[in-house]
Formats: C-alpha cells, sequence, structure tokens
C-alpha cells in the first residue's frame, strides 16, 4: 500500500513555464521531505517541512506543507532543463524512524 | 569515503542464486535504511536499522530477503533463492539522527538483474 501519492506522474514542459507537483496521502505526518533524483544516482534532498502550513522557498522552487500535515505541493516558476529529474516526497512516521517515500514525478524540461 | 558507498553497482545473477548487497554509510551514522526502487518509480522501504538493531523490518517482501548490520557501520541486504520479481535498483541511505528533520543521505545504488 502506497502511503504517498503523486501527480502528475508523469510530466514534460518547455524551459520557462510553471508547474505544480502534488504529493497527497489520507495519512498525517510529522514531517515531509522532498527529493529529487537523476539517473543512476541516489535521490538528495531538496527541503523538509514540519508545520502545517508551512511555506518554503529555495530559489525557483515553492514547498508548501498542508494545514492538517497530509499533503504538500511543489512549485517550480519558470523551469529549466536542469530541473529535468524524478522528483519524490517523503513523510516521517514512526516517531521519525521510518521515511515513506511517494510514487514519485518524472519531470522533463525541453529548451 | 566521503558520501554512502554501495557494492556491487550492477550485478546480474540468475533465478534461484544468492546474492548479496553491501552498504558503506556515512562514519558516524547511526541510521540506515534499504530501499527498493522499480525504473523510474518510487522507492520501496525494506527495513532500517538504528545502530546494529533492525526496529522495523516491515518492508521485507518475503522470508527470502534479510539484512544485518555489524559494529554500527557496514550493513548487508541478502536475498536467497532470486526470482526475476527481485530486479531493481536496491539503495541504501544513512542518516547522522533519527528525528522528523533528518536527512538521508543515498548511495548510487546496486542494480540487480536476475535472469
Amino acid at each position: 500500500t502506497q502511503l504517498l501519492k503523486q501527480s502528475p506522474q508523469f510530466l514534460s514542459i518547455q524551459e520557462g513555464e510553471n508547474l505544480t507537483v502534488y504529493c497527497n496521502s489520507s495519512s498525517v505526518f510529522s514531517s515531509l521531505q522532498w527529493y529529487r533524483q537523476e539517473p543512476g544516482e541516489g535521490p538528495v534532498l531538496l527541503v523538509t517541512v514540519v508545520t502545517g502550513g508551512e511555506v518554503k522557498k529555495l530559489k525557483r522552487l515553492t514547498f508548501q506543507f498542508g494545514d492538517a500535515r497530509k499533503d504538500s505541493s511543489l512549485h517550480i516558476t519558470a523551469a529549466q532543463p536542469g530541473d529535468t529529474g524524478l522528483y519524490l516526497c517523503a513523510g516521517f512516521t514512526g516517531g521519525g524512524n521510518k521515511l515513506t517515500f511517494g510514487t514519485g514525478t518524472q519531470l522533463k524540461v525541453e529548451l | 569515503g566521503a558520501g554512502v558507498s554501495q557494492s556491487p553497482s550492477n550485478k546480474v545473477t540468475e533465478k534461484g542464486k544468492d546474492v548479496e548487497l553491501r552498504c558503506d554509510p556515512i562514519s558516524g551514522h547511526t541510521a540506515l535504511y534499504w530501499y527498493r526502487q522499480s525504473l523510474g518509480q518510487g522507492l520501496e522501504f525494506l527495513i532500517y536499522f538504528q545502530g546494529n538493531s533492525a526496529p522495523d523490518k516491515s518492508g521485507l517482501p518475503s522470508d527470502r530477503f534479510s539484512a544485518e548490520r555489524t559494529g554500527g557501520s557496514v550493513s548487508t541486504l541478502t536475498i536467497q533463492r532470486t526470482q526475476q520479481e527481485d530486479s531493481a535498483v536496491y539503495l541504501c541511505a544513512s542518516s547522522l539522527v533519527t528525528t522528523v528533520t533528518g536527512e538521508l543521505f543515498f548511495g548510487e545504488g546496486s542494480r540487480l538483474t536476475v535472469l
């Protein structure tokens, strides 16, 4: 059973476009993280959000944690080819011991 | 090394054979995780270690899968009598702390192909 569902599963856009990736669950998470993974590499942490309603910005990326701590979104402004990769949300359960990953969103940004 | 190291990077085996995958975490990291990833998909949790003990083995798919960690460092994931559905990339990660803000540092993975 996948606790965290991401949408869309695939996204192909042109450079300069904006996009939003969603991460949804019926479970409450202590915190939620977003990772990016490039081919042949392991995922790399982008951000951690802890408080319901929290918004964090990382350059052109904006992350939001839902008020009920069950969902999150990632918004990218003016996407660039370097943003291409697999985006994964992940939530901590079990008192911070177990990190459960979402289904993933494969983003491709073309020139 | 500075990062998480996994070996082998690629392993091709025949159905029914046993395989061992090794993970060297970042020095000083007490938590160690194993995940499995199918092509372009999300990560499937397998097992988690805190020191040498495994409080959560809930993700191991069957009794053919086992893992151990010794000296609070190196971990080995063993798959016995491999099946074709075991083909995937096996990722290891370590973390300095086990809190809800802990960052997991991943290795590059071991790609397993079962023929």
